[in-house]
């Protein structure tokens, strides 16, 4: 049982660059979430989803895409990469309805230069 | 103490003795509080979460209190060990979406 699997584990992108992280989760749950985490800032929601097909915007959405074509599945998208968004990515998963705890990926450190 | 918002950076603590983390929220309407434990190059990792509907939980080694009052939350890790260092996160579900919003963190440093 692997939990949350985040790929890759460390990427260098120039300006302008395109990248897709990979999120994957053998937990069945039906909630899946993309933070990103800053020195200083705690995690913040870039987007999340509530089941296979549909997506949501949280905090800081702006830059970013997201799919969920499979349950087990959330990417994550950077169409041009932006020095703000050097960052550390965290994906995470839950259980159905509220009050249900996170549980989180390994992350992903992005560094754009 | 931290708080959704505000933190204590840094807390240092013998080991062997008690650490109090605290934290404060904003929003009366969360019902649901979490704290996550996360180390160095790893993702946050569940410690223990308790609902609205109550003001004091216990697990291993730990309790977590909440006052509704004054909003405020607290962890407490008895007879701390060095393997108990690293950056603790409270978080509070708005509920909705289950969306979690959390603190800055709290650096726990255990002096051997």
């Amino acid at each position: 049982n692997a939990g949350v699997t985040q790929t890759p584990k460390f990427r260098v992108l120039k300006t302008g660059q395109s990248m897709t992280l990979l999120c994957a989760q053998d937990m069945n749950h039906e909630y899946m979430y993309w933070y990103r985490q800053d020195p200083g800032m705690g995690l913040r929601l870039i987007h999340y989803s509530v089941g296979e097909g549909t997506t949501a915007k949280g905090e800081v959405p702006d830059g970013y895409n997201v799919s969920r074509l499979k349950k087990q599945n959330f990417l994550l998208g950077l169409e041009s990469a932006a020095p703000s968004q050097t960052s550390v990515y965290f994906c995470a998963s839950s259980f159905i309805g509220a009050n249900s705890p996170l549980h989180f990926g390994n992350g992903t450190r992005l560094t754009v230069t | 103490g931290e708080s959704v918002g505000l933190h204590l950076p840094t807390l240092s603590v013998q080991e062997g003795d008690n650490s109090i983390i605290n934290c404060a929220y904003s929003n009366s309407a969360s019902d649901y509080f979490i704290w996550y434990k996360q180390e160095s190059g790893k993702g946050p990792q569940f410690i223990i979460d308790i609902r609205s509907n109550m003001d004091k939980r216990q697990g291993q080694r730990v309790t977590v209190l909440l006052n509704k009052t004054v909003k405020h939350l607290s962890l407490q890790i008895a007879a701390t060990q060095p393997g108990d260092s690293a950056v603790y996160f409270c978080a509070e579900n708005m509920n909705t979406g289950n969306q979690f919003y959390f603190g800055t963190g709290t650096s726990l440093t255990v002096i051997p």
